[in-house]
């Protein structure tokens, strides 16, 4: 089992909908989460960290489940600048500052 | 202001050559990495340095060594480059957890 898992899509929505990712995780030590956004030849920028309480930045919610090791991102009312790949990332907990990344899941945002 | 710059933002070389790639952040963090990102996209930790001092050293040949001559500055260099080492290399600077990524350099090897 990878360490982070994340459906790789691509998802194609229309604007205006709603749209959810998920990413599990295999370590139940991990502590640190985060969600990454990268545009197309472009490096990854933090979107979002994931507490444990959720949180929510405008039109996106995270959310973590440690029960069932995951974390979900879940974007409203999708903006054709939304089309990107949505990167998981997680800290093991192995010491070092070592983060993880997920594959990333592509989402096409379309008019 | 670039918080975190590399150069050279391209690079094309052949095999067997040596070369380096530099990283510079301005954010006065502590921590910085080197990822690869391979053609399958698929981001990749090599390197880390928390106040010039190596503290993470994945599985990665030994034909790359990085350096970080200060807390700002982390420097990959590359010997005796294989067809396999063409990717997309960034360099990220922490306070923590979160990170924050150069623009990337792009290693072609021919």
């Amino acid at each position: 089992r990878k360490e982070v898992e994340q459906d790789p899509g691509p998802f194609n929505v229309p604007e205006g909908a709603t749209v959810a990712f998920n990413c599990t995780y295999s370590n139940s030590a991990s502590q640190s989460f985060f969600w990454y956004r990268q545009d197309c030849r472009k490096e990854p920028k933090l979107l979002m960290s994931v507490y444990s309480s959720g949180n929510e930045d405008g039109r996106f919610t995270a959310q973590l489940n440690r029960a069932s090791q995951y974390i979900s991102l879940l974007i409203r009312d999708s903006k054709l600048s939304d089309s990107a790949t949505y990167l998981c990332v997680v800290n093991p907990n192995t010491g070092g500052f070592k983060t993880i990344f997920g594959a990333g899941t592509r989402l096409f945002v379309k008019a | 202001d670039t918080a975190v710059s590399q150069t050279p933002k391209y690079l094309v070389t052949q095999m067997g050559n040596d070369k380096s790639i530099k990283c510079e952040q301005n954010l006065g963090h502590d921590t910085m990495y080197w990822y690869k990102q391979d053609s399958k996209k698929f981001l990749k930790i090599m390197f880390s340095y928390n106040n010039k001092e190596l503290i993470i050293n994945e599985t990665v040949p030994n034909r790359f060594s990085p350096k970080s001559p200060d807390k700002a500055h982390l420097n990959l260099h590359i010997n005796s480059l294989e067809l396999g080492d063409s990717a997309v290399y960034f360099c990220a600077s922490s306070p923590g957890y979160e990170q924050y990524f150069g623009p990337g350099t792009r290693l072609t090897v021919t």
